[in-house]
């Protein structure tokens, strides 16, 4: 069983163009969550999305950034008109579809670079 | 709202010496809690979670933790650390409510074991 797939694993943008990220959750999985990890921090949350829905987006970003999980294929956060800021590790977690949502399986995460 | 706090940001250590990792929490509601180890450039592996029951819970490479109520910790132990215990540690909490699938996380804690 594959775990959580990301790609690309290292993106390279220069300012103003467009980054997708893409996440694959582990087989049978229908709840996926996106992460941010800025250097020398933690990781924080970001959408909470389950097939074509968004849950909890309460921690993206107002303006430039998306994200969906359709009912097939990967799941997608888009950035848009990305700034330097935007640089950071993004990690994808996925969980299974049980009434507990207790454990999150994480990805290797997208190493976004914005020159 | 929740909160994580890893009291400490560094912590070096001798090859063979024990180790802990201090986490506090705050939530207003009952939490899962969970420790993540992260190796250098990767994603984020799961050492042990706490979701009810024993407070005294036992991870994958030796480690484990202690659920403390009244003391809103839990903190992670290992009597002897190896130097590929060498990486970033972060603690996370998560909402007890079903609905809620996503976690809050720590700054993390780097563990350096020297020879």
């Amino acid at each position: 069983n594959a775990g959580v797939m990301q790609n690309p694993r290292h993106l390279v943008r220069r300012r103003g163009q467009e980054a997708r990220l893409r996440c694959s959750p582990m087989k049978g999985h229908s709840h996926v969550y996106w992460y941010r990890q800025l250097p020398e921090e933690g990781l924080k949350f970001m959408v909470y999305l389950q097939k074509e829905n968004i849950i909890d987006e309460s921690g993206m970003p107002k303006e430039r950034f998306s994200a969906e999980f359709p009912k097939e294929g990967p799941s997608i956060l888009r950035i848009q008109q990305v700034v330097r800021g935007d640089s950071a590790a993004y990690f994808c977690a996925s969980s299974p579809p049980s009434l507990s949502t207790d454990t999150q399986y994480f990805g290797p995460g997208t190493r976004l670079t914005v020159l | 709202a929740q909160s994580v706090t890893q009291l400490d940001s560094q912590v070096p250590v001798f090859e063979e010496a024990p180790v802990e990792l201090r986490c506090n929490y705050s939530s207003s509601v009952s939490v899962y809690l969970f420790w993540y180890v992260q190796y250098p450039n990767q994603g984020l592996q799961l050492l042990l979670k706490y979701l009810s029951g024993s407070t005294l819970v036992k991870g994958i490479n030796g480690f484990e933790a202690e659920f403390n109520k009244s003391q809103t910790s839990f903190h992670l132990r290992k009597p002897s650390v190896h130097i590929s215990d060498t990486a970033e540690y972060f603690c996370a909490v998560s909402d007890y409510d079903t609905n809620a699938g996503k976690s809050t996380f720590g700054d993390g804690t780097t563990l350096t074991v020297k020879p």
